[in-house]
Protein backbone atom coordinates (compact mmCIF):
# COMPACT_ATOMS: atom_id res chain seq x y z
CA UNK A 1 0.00 0.00 0.00
CA UNK A 2 0.63 3.60 0.02
CA UNK A 3 0.74 6.29 2.63
CA UNK A 4 -0.34 9.60 0.92
CA UNK A 5 -0.61 13.03 2.61
CA UNK A 6 -2.22 16.19 1.87
CA UNK A 7 -3.39 18.91 4.47
CA UNK A 8 -6.83 18.76 5.38
CA UNK A 9 -8.15 22.07 4.90
CA UNK A 10 -7.14 25.17 3.18
CA UNK A 11 -8.48 28.37 2.17
CA UNK A 12 -7.69 31.21 -0.34
CA UNK A 13 -9.20 34.37 -1.86
CA UNK A 14 -10.86 34.16 -5.26
CA UNK A 15 -8.60 35.82 -7.88
CA UNK A 16 -5.50 34.65 -6.13
CA UNK A 17 -3.22 31.04 -6.49
CA UNK A 18 -3.34 28.42 -4.34
CA UNK A 19 -1.22 25.09 -3.91
CA UNK A 20 -2.15 21.86 -2.33
CA UNK A 21 0.79 19.67 -1.75
CA UNK A 22 0.89 15.46 -1.60
CA UNK A 23 3.57 13.24 -0.46
CA UNK A 24 3.05 9.93 -0.73
CA UNK A 25 5.31 6.50 -0.49
CA UNK A 26 5.01 3.90 -2.24
CA UNK A 27 6.92 0.83 -3.76
CA UNK A 28 6.16 0.36 -7.13
CA UNK A 29 5.09 4.44 -8.52
CA UNK A 30 3.23 4.09 -12.01
CA UNK A 31 1.92 7.58 -11.98
CA UNK A 32 -0.29 9.69 -9.56
CA UNK A 33 -3.89 11.56 -10.15
CA UNK A 34 -5.44 14.54 -9.05
CA UNK A 35 -9.30 14.64 -8.58
CA UNK A 36 -11.51 17.25 -7.90
CA UNK A 37 -14.46 15.66 -5.71
CA UNK A 38 -17.96 18.48 -4.98
CA UNK A 39 -19.61 17.16 -2.01
CA UNK A 40 -22.21 14.18 -2.88
CA UNK A 41 -20.85 13.51 -6.19
CA UNK A 42 -18.27 11.32 -7.74
CA UNK A 43 -14.57 12.54 -8.58
CA UNK A 44 -13.39 13.72 -11.89
CA UNK A 45 -10.16 13.50 -13.59
CA UNK A 46 -8.14 16.77 -13.36
CA UNK A 47 -4.77 15.43 -13.98
CA UNK A 48 -1.79 13.16 -14.07
CA UNK A 49 1.73 12.91 -13.59
CA UNK A 50 4.49 9.65 -14.23
CA UNK A 51 7.17 11.87 -15.01
CA UNK A 52 9.13 14.49 -13.13
CA UNK A 53 7.76 17.78 -14.10
CA UNK A 54 4.80 20.15 -14.70
CA UNK A 55 1.57 19.44 -16.23
CA UNK A 56 -0.20 22.48 -17.48
CA UNK A 57 -3.70 22.55 -18.03
CA UNK A 58 -5.57 25.93 -18.17
CA UNK A 59 -6.02 27.21 -14.62
CA UNK A 60 -5.02 23.86 -13.40
CA UNK A 61 -1.46 22.45 -13.23
CA UNK A 62 0.52 19.83 -11.76
CA UNK A 63 3.95 18.97 -10.84
CA UNK A 64 5.75 15.65 -9.96
CA UNK A 65 9.28 14.94 -8.50
CA UNK A 66 9.12 11.01 -7.93
CA UNK A 67 12.38 11.08 -5.98
CA UNK A 68 10.96 13.40 -3.42
CA UNK A 69 7.49 11.25 -3.15
CA UNK A 70 6.25 14.81 -3.75
CA UNK A 71 3.19 16.37 -5.87
CA UNK A 72 1.56 19.66 -5.98
CA UNK A 73 -1.45 20.74 -7.56
CA UNK A 74 -1.94 24.15 -8.81
CA UNK A 75 -4.96 26.31 -8.83
CA UNK A 76 -4.55 29.82 -9.97
CA UNK A 77 -7.41 32.61 -11.10
CA UNK A 78 -9.61 30.78 -8.43
CA UNK A 79 -13.06 30.89 -8.68
CA UNK A 80 -15.95 30.36 -6.57
CA UNK A 81 -17.10 27.08 -8.14
CA UNK A 82 -13.00 25.24 -6.99
CA UNK A 83 -14.22 25.17 -3.91
CA UNK A 84 -13.96 21.45 -3.48
CA UNK A 85 -12.46 18.86 -2.24
CA UNK A 86 -9.41 17.73 -3.76
CA UNK A 87 -7.67 14.05 -4.32
CA UNK A 88 -4.48 12.72 -4.28
CA UNK A 89 -4.19 9.44 -5.91
CA UNK A 90 -1.45 7.39 -6.52
CA UNK A 91 -0.76 4.13 -8.97
CA UNK A 92 1.04 1.66 -7.80
CA UNK A 93 2.09 -1.64 -10.27
CA UNK A 94 1.68 -4.11 -7.00
CA UNK A 95 -2.01 -3.03 -7.15
CA UNK A 96 -4.29 -5.10 -8.87
CA UNK A 97 -5.46 -3.83 -12.13
CA UNK A 98 -4.00 -0.47 -11.52
CA UNK A 99 -6.20 0.35 -8.95
CA UNK A 100 -5.88 4.04 -7.51
CA UNK A 101 -5.15 4.71 -4.06
CA UNK A 102 -6.35 8.02 -2.61
CA UNK A 103 -5.41 10.39 0.35
CA UNK A 104 -7.76 11.46 2.24
CA UNK A 105 -8.42 14.46 0.31
CA UNK A 106 -7.53 18.46 0.63
CA UNK A 107 -11.02 20.67 1.49
CA UNK A 108 -10.35 24.41 -0.38
CA UNK A 109 -13.00 27.00 0.58
CA UNK A 110 -12.84 29.70 -2.11
CA UNK A 111 -13.72 33.23 -0.16
CA UNK A 112 -15.01 35.92 -2.13
CA UNK B 1 -15.53 11.57 -22.95
CA UNK B 2 -16.42 8.24 -21.41
CA UNK B 3 -19.19 8.15 -19.62
CA UNK B 4 -19.70 5.48 -16.93
CA UNK B 5 -23.63 5.34 -14.89
CA UNK B 6 -24.37 3.97 -11.81
CA UNK B 7 -27.64 2.81 -10.96
CA UNK B 8 -29.78 3.35 -8.32
CA UNK B 9 -28.40 6.81 -7.37
CA UNK B 10 -29.52 6.53 -3.93
CA UNK B 11 -31.57 3.62 -1.87
CA UNK B 12 -33.00 2.94 1.21
CA UNK B 13 -33.21 -0.80 2.35
CA UNK B 14 -34.23 -2.41 5.67
CA UNK B 15 -31.48 -4.45 7.81
CA UNK B 16 -31.16 -7.59 7.20
CA UNK B 17 -31.94 -7.07 2.98
CA UNK B 18 -29.79 -7.27 0.65
CA UNK B 19 -29.10 -4.28 -2.22
CA UNK B 20 -27.47 -4.49 -5.91
CA UNK B 21 -25.72 -1.38 -7.76
CA UNK B 22 -25.04 -1.38 -10.90
CA UNK B 23 -22.15 0.19 -12.67
CA UNK B 24 -22.16 0.58 -16.46
CA UNK B 25 -19.46 2.21 -18.86
CA UNK B 26 -21.79 3.60 -21.37
CA UNK B 27 -19.39 4.44 -24.61
CA UNK B 28 -16.39 2.09 -24.37
CA UNK B 29 -15.50 -1.41 -22.82
CA UNK B 30 -14.03 -2.11 -19.52
CA UNK B 31 -12.16 -5.47 -18.41
CA UNK B 32 -11.57 -3.96 -15.54
CA UNK B 33 -13.83 -1.88 -12.81
CA UNK B 34 -13.16 -0.75 -9.28
CA UNK B 35 -15.60 -0.34 -6.26
CA UNK B 36 -14.96 2.10 -3.94
CA UNK B 37 -16.57 3.17 -0.48
CA UNK B 38 -16.72 6.68 1.18
CA UNK B 39 -18.13 7.77 4.34
CA UNK B 40 -18.48 11.59 4.97
CA UNK B 41 -15.86 13.67 5.05
CA UNK B 42 -13.77 10.99 4.43
CA UNK B 43 -11.70 10.18 1.36
CA UNK B 44 -12.68 7.22 -1.03
CA UNK B 45 -11.48 3.47 -0.09
CA UNK B 46 -10.69 0.70 -2.57
CA UNK B 47 -12.98 -1.65 -1.67
CA UNK B 48 -12.45 -4.40 -4.38
CA UNK B 49 -11.48 -4.53 -8.19
CA UNK B 50 -13.77 -6.71 -10.93
CA UNK B 51 -12.26 -8.07 -13.32
CA UNK B 52 -14.97 -9.67 -16.36
CA UNK B 53 -15.00 -13.07 -16.43
CA UNK B 54 -13.12 -14.15 -13.51
CA UNK B 55 -13.54 -13.25 -9.77
CA UNK B 56 -12.79 -10.24 -8.23
CA UNK B 57 -9.97 -8.94 -5.92
CA UNK B 58 -11.08 -7.96 -2.74
CA UNK B 59 -9.19 -5.12 -0.67
CA UNK B 60 -7.83 -6.11 2.70
CA UNK B 61 -10.74 -6.45 6.28
CA UNK B 62 -13.75 -6.20 2.89
CA UNK B 63 -15.74 -9.59 3.27
CA UNK B 64 -16.09 -11.10 0.04
CA UNK B 65 -19.23 -12.73 0.76
CA UNK B 66 -21.02 -9.93 2.54
CA UNK B 67 -19.75 -7.45 -1.05
CA UNK B 68 -20.86 -9.83 -3.96
CA UNK B 69 -19.30 -8.45 -7.42
CA UNK B 70 -20.45 -10.13 -10.31
CA UNK B 71 -18.75 -8.76 -14.30
CA UNK B 72 -20.43 -10.41 -16.33
CA UNK B 73 -19.63 -8.55 -19.38
CA UNK B 74 -17.39 -5.88 -20.74
CA UNK B 75 -19.63 -2.73 -19.60
CA UNK B 76 -21.56 -3.84 -16.67
CA UNK B 77 -20.13 -4.72 -12.82
CA UNK B 78 -22.81 -5.56 -10.22
CA UNK B 79 -22.03 -5.07 -6.61
CA UNK B 80 -24.34 -6.78 -4.00
CA UNK B 81 -24.42 -5.84 -0.42
CA UNK B 82 -25.70 -8.73 1.60
CA UNK B 83 -27.40 -8.64 4.98
CA UNK B 84 -26.94 -4.77 5.05
CA UNK B 85 -26.17 -3.11 8.19
CA UNK B 86 -26.68 0.39 9.28
CA UNK B 87 -22.60 0.47 9.63
CA UNK B 88 -23.32 -0.59 5.09
CA UNK B 89 -24.67 2.96 4.74
CA UNK B 90 -22.27 4.82 2.86
CA UNK B 91 -21.57 6.36 -0.47
CA UNK B 92 -20.69 3.49 -3.04
CA UNK B 93 -18.56 4.48 -6.00
CA UNK B 94 -17.30 2.73 -9.50
CA UNK B 95 -14.96 3.34 -11.48
CA UNK B 96 -14.10 1.70 -14.88
CA UNK B 97 -10.96 1.53 -16.94
CA UNK B 98 -10.96 1.61 -20.52
CA UNK B 99 -9.73 -0.98 -22.00
CA UNK B 100 -6.40 -0.86 -24.56
CA UNK B 101 -3.38 1.40 -24.57
CA UNK B 102 -5.97 4.11 -23.05
CA UNK B 103 -4.79 2.57 -19.43
CA UNK B 104 -4.36 6.33 -17.54
CA UNK B 105 -7.74 6.58 -18.15
CA UNK B 106 -10.04 5.97 -15.32
CA UNK B 107 -13.45 7.22 -15.25
CA UNK B 108 -16.06 7.45 -12.28
CA UNK B 109 -19.74 6.26 -11.81
CA UNK B 110 -21.95 9.37 -10.21
CA UNK B 111 -21.99 7.38 -6.86
CA UNK B 112 -24.85 5.63 -4.98
CA UNK B 113 -25.89 6.53 -1.72
CA UNK B 114 -26.68 3.66 0.67
CA UNK B 115 -28.86 4.11 3.87
CA UNK B 116 -29.65 1.05 5.63
CA UNK B 117 -32.25 2.08 8.60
Amino acid sequence: GQNIDQPTEMTATEGAIVQINCTYQTSGFNGLFWYQQHAGEAPTFLSYNVLDGLEEKGRFSSFLSRSKGYSYLLLKELQMKDSASYLCAVRDLSDSGYALNFGKGTSLLVTP
Amino acid sequence: GAVVSQHPSWVICKSGTSVKIECRSLDFQATTMFWYRQFPKQSLMLMATSNEGSKATYEQGVEKDKFLINHASLTLSTLTVTSAHPEDSSFYICSARVDGPRLNEQYFGPGTRLTVT
